[in-house]
């Protein structure tokens, strides 16, 4: 079975551009999550989705970061415009429903120069 | 204050130590506690989760809770340089829910 997988591995874009991060998550999990570890930082909560339902965003930066789970399956993340600050290694999360046991994919590590 | 303390490391030991690794929090509310094992370029990957407080085994591996004194262990027995990673201590207040609190992870190297 796939397990977590996320795309791009790796990019590099200039501040001011736009980026969208993909996440596959595994097949049946309802849970999707989003983390970020900023360079130095602990990783840090985004979102979570079920299904196709945002649930709790309180960890999404601010309004430049927008993310959708098109038809409960997988998650796409926008960063628009990018910051600096925003560079860092974004990992997706899922879970089934009522598991207590998340699976990440390998992150996506993003510089913004 | 973080709600999730852990020291960044990093951690050096021989091959066949026993290895302790230790964090430590402030929120009351917390009953699930996870360790993840991250290699360089990965995700992290669940080692071992505890509800509440007490003793997990698994293997080579042991996980411990206080909750009275809101600290959180892993042990490693017989250590391999296999085990040469990042360890991250997780808590949440919730087992199916699965925002996870991170510490900010610790270093190891096991070296032959």
């Amino acid at each position: 079975e796939a397990g977590v997988t996320q795309f791009p591995s790796h990019s590099v874009i200039e501040k001011g551009q736009t980026v969208t991060l993909r996440c596959d998550p595994i097949s049946g999990h309802d849970n999707l999550y989003w983390y970020r570890r900023v360079m130095g930082k602990e990783i840090k909560f985004l979102l979570h989705f079920v299904k196709e339902s945002k649930q709790d965003e309180s960890g999404m930066p601010n309004n430049r970061f927008l993310a959708e789970r098109t038809g409960g399956t997988y998650s796409t993340l926008k960063v628009q415009p990018a910051e600096l600050e925003d560079s860092g290694v974004y990992f997706c999360a899922s879970s089934q429903q009522g598991s207590t046991e998340a699976f990440f994919g390998q992150g996506t590590r993003l510089t913004v120069v | 204050q973080k709600e999730v303390e852990q020291d960044p490391g990093p951690l050096s030991v021989p091959e066949g130590a026993i290895v302790s690794l230790n964090c430590t929090y402030s929120n009351s509310a917390f009953q699930y506690f996870m360790w993840y094992r991250q290699y360089s370029r990965k995700g992290p990957e669940l080692l071992m989760y505890t509800y509440s407080s007490g003793n997990k085994e698994d293997g080579r591996f042991t996980a411990q809770v206080d909750k009275s004194s809101k600290y959180i262990s892993l042990f490693i027995r017989d250590s391999q340089p296999s085990d040469s990673a990042t360890y991250l201590c997780a808590s949440s207040t919730s087992g199916g829910y699965n925002k996870l609190i991170f510490g900010a992870g610790t270093r190891l190297a096991v070296h032959p």
